[in-house]
């Protein structure tokens, strides 16, 4: 089946560090991704993760355990244009992707 | 990187009128393209997927459909709307070549069916 899962809505304050979570399960599986969507635009590409262990790219980190079915994207120094939403996908055996419905995450001063 | 061009960006259609939104890709060539629609507060649901000039594949059966008459072009269609066709509808490409790539994604546009 397609089974993929994320906070609706997150909080955080400028300058601190927040984890955004995503849980999957799936049969097939060939990386997974998060994309970041500001309000009324299209999604952005952030990251891919196919094996184990953290990717970092700036401010922005990714996590994934395979064996957990479990990512994390980790936003450091937080800054108020990173108030969106941040899709995580997977993708199936099919090489097609596999949506969460998205955590807005609101950025506070 | 490719560039992914929509069209139009926004589109109030009364319920029954015809529907034909437009979608072109610079930057690259035979790329996989894609309709997705996303209601509000939701995630991106699939809606047609085509790998080839003329060749569609349908995810969700419903009363759109899809053509792909040239090679970057792909176009997303109905004969009569419905009120549940409202959305924001997203054209997205990626690399053939590349079975794992990212997404590239158009800028989307948001129909409202009155």
């Amino acid at each position: 089946g397609q089974n993929i899962d994320q906070p609706t809505e997150m909080t955080a304050t400028e300058g601190a560090i927040v984890q955004i979570n995503c849980t999957y399960q799936t049969s097939g599986f060939n990386g997974l991704f998060w994309y970041q969507q500001h309000a009324g635009e299209a999604p952005t590409f952030l990251s891919y993760n196919v094996l184990d262990g953290l990717e970092e790219k700036g401010r922005f980190s990714s996590f994934l355990s395979r064996s957990k079915g479990y990512s994390y994207l980790l936003l450091k120094e937080l800054q108020m244009k990173d108030s969106a939403s941040y899709l995580c996908a997977y993708m199936d055996s099919n090489y097609q992707l596999i949506w969460g419905a998205g955590t807005k995450l609101i950025i506070k001063p | 990187s490719q560039t992914i061009h929509q069209w139009p960006a926004t589109l109030v259609q009364p319920v029954g009128s015809p529907l034909s939104l437009e979608c072109t890709v610079e930057g690259t060539s035979n790329p996989n393209l894609y309709w997705y629609r996303q209601a509000a507060g939701r995630g991106l649901q699939l809606l047609f997927y085509s790998v080839g000039i003329g060749q569609i594949s349908s995810e969700v059966p419903q009363n759109l459909s899809a053509s792909r008459p040239q090679d970057r072009q792909f176009i997303l269609s109905s004969k009569k709307l419905l009120l549940s066709d409202s959305g924001f509808y997203l054209c997205a490409s990626r690399d053939r070549a590349l079975d794992t790539g990212e997404l590239f994604f158009g800028e989307g546009s948001r129909l409202t069916v009155l």
